[in-house]
């Protein structure tokens, strides 16, 4: 299993749908987790961090599946504005000092 | 405004040339990094610095030097060993916490190399 996987897309989806991302990581040491969106020619920027618990953060909603080693992302009601490419991120080990594994992103296109 | 301040934009090196990328920082990070973007791909992560004076390989160090003279900046250098240095160069900062986790990286906006 690659480090840090996800669907490459791109995923085609109209204004409002709800779409989800998926990604699964192959360290089982690995304690830290996040989304990045990345537009197109830019720098990543970070969307959200992921929690054991689930988290939500307007119309984003991350989960977290230590047992499959898996994370996703859910985004509700589209908007154009959410075209990107989406990064899934983990860390390589147990330590705040270990370094983060980017996955190759999944592209997300929304259209009027 | 604190931030991640990467230059230049835009960068272009001629053969046998060394080039060096800046990136300086106001966020009060310990840590910082230096990643390589190309075309479809993921970052994939050059060097990393925990601390002033000290810094490691990633795993892709061949071609590339740093230096951590100061907390504030992490300059990279391209040497001409580097044979395929056309990318999109990504310097970040991130505070780690040294309990088990980590801090968010913060990215600069990216200087791209290319070869004339």
């Amino acid at each position: 299993r690659k480090e840090v996987e996800q669907d490459p897309g791109p995923f085609n989806v109209p204004e409002g749908a709800t779409v989800a991302f998926n990604c699964t990581y192959s360290n089982s040491a690995s304690q830290s987790f996040f989304w990045y969106r990345q537009d197109c020619r830019k720098e990543p920027k970070l969307l959200m961090s992921v929690y054991s618990s689930g988290n939500e953060d307007g119309r984003f909603t991350a989960q977290l599946n230590r047992a499959s080693q898996y994370i996703s992302l859910l985004i509700r009601d589209s908007k154009l504005s959410d075209s990107a490419t989406y990064l899934c991120v983990v860390n390589k080990g147990n330590s705040g000092y270990s370094t983060l594994t980017f996955g190759k992103g999944t592209m997300l296109l929304v259209s009027p | 405004d604190g931030g991640i301040t990467q230059s230049p934009k835009y960068l272009f090196r001629k053969e046998g040339q060394n080039v060096t990328l800046s990136c300086e920082q106001n966020l009060n990070h310990d840590a910082m990094y230096w990643y390589r973007q190309d075309p479809g791909q993921g970052l994939r992560l050059i060097y990393y610095s925990q601390i002033v004076n000290d810094f490691q390989k990633g795993d892709i160090a061949e071609g590339y030097s740093v230096s951590r003279e100061k907390k504030e900046s992490f300059p990279l250098t391209v040497t001409s060993a580097q044979k395929n240095p056309t990318a999109f160069y990504l310097c970040a900062s991130s505070t780690p916490t040294g309990r088990v986790g980590n801090q968010p990286q913060h990215f600069g906006d990216g200087t791209r190399l290319s070869i004339l």
